[in-house]
């Protein structure tokens, strides 16, 4: 059974740079698209970018300028670093695979990130 | 890009039907074949409920349905039962790669 597991620094200061990762186990990491996806503290959800191997990663246009996704395939693992962070940035963070044409059909456990001086 | 609306809330008796509506654009939900629900429980990870508008993954009750007209899109629980209490959100194909999601709603079991 497929499962992702993430992890990553959960408390950082204006300016610094968030940095998850998540890591795919039990099936293969090839051939899907992987998700990061945010939802701040008693909010709804937000998509913020894609990778998929051998391909390019999208991003969300207003994260683009301080975004980056990346896979690992020999590690099975994404990541994601999101720069120059605000408070604004404060969510919890989800890795999730796929989009098209099924869904998020898999999510990792969530990682709280606080933004605060 | 807009978030797609939802109503804040709902609410129906065990065994009852509750429908959630989920409006966007001819830009998202309007153009593609492409909306998915989610449930999630306080403190956990969404769970995917339907996808393309109305197709079940294995290990989803046949309780969930969903539909769509024109820019909305709507999410059918019947015979609502106690564990079907949580937050539903929806989300649409954007284009260009990207997605959007629904404002939320939170479906309480009376």
């Amino acid at each position: 059974q497929v499962q992702l597991q993430q992890w990553g620094t959960g408390l950082l200061k204006p300016s610094e740079t968030l940095s998850l990762t998540c890591a795919v186990y039990g099936g293969s990491f090839s051939g899907y698209y992987w998700s990061w996806i945010r939802q701040p503290p008693g909010k709804g959800l937000e998509y913020i970018g894609e990778s998929i191997h051998g391909g390019s990663a999208n991003y969300k246009p207003s994260l683009k300028s301080r975004l980056t996704i990346s896979l690992d395939t020999s590690e099975n693992q994404l990541s994601l670093k999101l720069s120059s962070v605000t408070a604004a940035d404060t969510a919890v963070y989800y890795c999730a695979r796929g989009g098209l044409p099924g869904g998020f059909d898999l999510w990792g456990q969530g990682t709280m990130v606080t933004v605060s001086s | 890009q807009s978030a797609l609306t939802q109503p804040p809330s709902a609410s129906g008796s065990p065994g009852q039907s509750v429908t959630i509506s989920c409006t966007g654009t001819s830009s998202d939900v309007g153009a593609y074949n492409y909306v998915s629900w989610y449930q999630q429980h306080p403190g956990k990870a969404p769970t995917l409920m339907i996808y393309e508008v109305s197709k079940r993954p294995s290990g989803v009750p046949d309780r969930f349905s969903g539909s769509k007209s024109g820019n909305t899109a709507s999410l059918t629980v019947s015979g609502l039962q106690a564990e079907d209490d949580a937050d539903y959100y929806c989300s649409s194909y954007a284009g260009s790669n990207l997605y959007v999601f629904g404002t939320g709603t939170k479906v309480t079991v009376l």
